[in-house]
């Protein structure tokens, strides 16, 4: 059965921890990214990486990071430089970057 | 500056009725345009697409009409449903290379 997983589905965490949200991937796409939802706003790109071991800055990167080591897997760390980490973060592939995006089901972070 | 627009943030119809969800963008060079569907808690779920070639797209009750001229994209949704009540996102990107822009989203409401 393909698709993208995130886990957990719901995440707490004190204030000034870091935290690594999961994505995986069995659709077998070169791209993903990772997306913050805010009540009322749009999707907002923080990173996206187009091929394994390669990945850019979004829109939004200040406070987070991400690895790219296999091509099924793109983990994003929330560090505690990120000012306002309490928000629903997704996860999305695509066969290439212009191509239509998959998401995962998302993870609700809340920071204490 | 926000590049995609949807200027109604909610929608209600009654069902079995028509729903027009609008889409607005200022970048003469995105090409390529996505709608997705969007249930709390859950990642967007891609619905349709359409490229800058065409200017209608259908698939079942779901059809996108594109009017370059005008920089618009609306998506019909007929007969509406009450499982259709959800947050409909726009999105478009130009395909010599730039990432997805989502808009804000406008929240659909199916009424019995």
């Amino acid at each position: 059965d393909g698709g993208i997983t995130q886990s957990p589905k719901y995440l707490f965490r004190k204030e000034g921890q870091n935290v690594t949200l999961s994505c995986e991937q069995n659709l077998n796409h070169d791209a993903m990214y990772w997306y913050r939802q805010d009540p009322g706003q749009g999707l907002r790109l923080i990173y996206y990486s187009q091929i394994v071991n390669d990945f850019q800055k979004g829109d939004i990167a200040e406070g987070y990071s991400v690895s790219r080591e296999k091509k099924e897997s793109f983990p994003l760390t929330v560090t505690s430089a990120q000012k306002n980490p309490t928000a629903f973060y997704l996860c999305a592939s695509s066969i290439a970057r212009t191509d239509t995006q998959y998401f995962g089901p998302g993870t609700r972070l809340t920071v204490l | 500056d926000q590049q995609v627009k949807q200027n109604s943030p909610s929608l209600s119809v009654q069902e079995g009725r028509i729903s027009i969800l609008n889409c607005d963008y200022t970048n003469s060079m995105f090409d390529y345009f996505l709608w997705y569907k969007k249930y709390p808690a859950e990642g967007p779920t891609f619905l349709i697409s359409i490229s800058s070639i065409k200017d209608k797209n259908e698939d079942g009750r779901f059809t996108v009409f594109l009017n370059k001229s005008a920089k618009h994209l609306s998506l019909h949704i007929v007969p509406s449903q009450p499982g259709d009540s959800a947050v409909y996102f726009c999105a478009a990107s130009a395909h010599y290379g730039q990432n997805f822009v989502f808009g804000p989203g406008t929240r659909l409401s199916v009424l019995p």
